[in-house]
C-alpha cells in the first residue's frame, strides 16, 4: 500500500458526460501528479500540482482540468467524454517536486 | 482485472532463473532513471533507481545497469519468483524543469513455476 488513495476505483459513464476523479496523497506529500494509462499510449503524464499550484503540464486535453485543494487532495475533471478517454487514471504523490513518486491504485474509467 | 492490457513484449522465465528486462530511452538529458513494477489491478510500484552519473546500482535481488553511450537501461532480477510476474516499466526524468516521469512502453514478465 503506497499510502495514496484514489476514488472511485471504477467508473462507467456515457460519451459527453463529465466525471471527477479524486486523489489523496500520502501524508506529508505536497506534490500530486496525474497520469493516464491507455491501451495505445501507455503511461502518459497529464499534470502536476505542488502545494495547491499547477507546476507542469503534459499531454492533458483542454477538456480535462485538475486542481489541488488546501488539504492537498486533488481532483481531475474530465468533461465531454469520448470513447478514447477510457483508460486507467493514476495519481502519484511526492514529498517535494521532483521527489520519488508513489502511485495510487488508479481509477478505471470506461466511456460507453 | 488486467491493469494494463497493453500489447507488450513478454519475457517468460522459469522460477529460479535470472531475468533481464531491457529499456531504450531517447532523452540524453535525463538525469534520473527508475524502474517500476505494475501488478494486475495496481499502480506502478518503485523498484530501484539510478542517477545518470552512475552505471550500476544494486538492490535486493535487483540490479540496474545504465549505458548512456547507447541510451540503454536494464533491470536484472536474480532468482526470479512467481511474485515477480508483472509489467515492468522504465521511466526517466530531469532534475530541472518538468519533474514528471516519462515512461517507456513496458515489458510483461511471466514466471513459470
Amino acid at each position: 500500500d503506497s499510502g495514496v488513495t484514489q476514488t472511485p476505483k471504477h467508473l462507467i459513464t456515457a460519451t459527453g458526460q463529465r466525471v471527477t476523479l479524486r486523489c489523496s496523497p500520502r501524508s506529508g506529500d505536497l506534490s500530486v501528479y496525474w497520469y493516464q494509462q491507455s491501451l495505445d499510449q501507455g503511461l502518459q503524464f497529464l499534470i502536476q500540482y505542488y502545494n495547491g499550484e499547477e507546476r507542469a503540464k503534459g499531454n492533458i486535453l483542454e477538456r480535462f482540468s485538475a486542481q489541488q485543494f488546501p488539504d492537498l487532495h486533488s481532483e481531475l475533471n474530465l468533461s465531454s467524454l469520448e470513447l478514447g478517454d477510457s483508460a486507467l487514471y493514476f495519481c502519484a504523490s511526492s514529498v517535494a517536486t521532483g521527489g520519488e513518486q508513489y502511485f495510487g491504485p488508479g481509477t478505471r474509467l470506461t466511456v460507453t | 482485472g488486467e491493469s494494463v492490457g497493453l500489447h507488450l513484449p513478454t519475457l517468460s522465465v522459469q522460477e529460479g532463473d535470472n531475468s533481464i528486462i531491457n529499456c531504450a530511452y531517447s532523452n540524453s538529458a535525463s538525469d534520473y532513471f527508475i524502474w517500476y513494477k505494475q501488478e494486475s489491478g495496481k499502480g506502478p510500484q518503485f523498484i530501484i533507481d539510478i542517477r545518470s552519473n552512475m552505471d550500476k546500482r544494486q538492490g535486493q535481488r535487483v540490479t540496474v545497469l545504465l549505458n548512456k553511450t547507447v541510451k540503454h537501461l536494464s533491470l536484472q532480477i536474480a532468482a526470479t519468483q512467481p511474485g515477480d510476474s508483472a509489467v515492468y516499466f522504465c521511466a526517466e526524468k530531469r532534475y530541472t524543469g518538468r519533474r514528471a516521469l516519462t515512461f517507456g512502453s513496458g515489458t510483461r514478465l511471466q514466471v513459470q513455476p
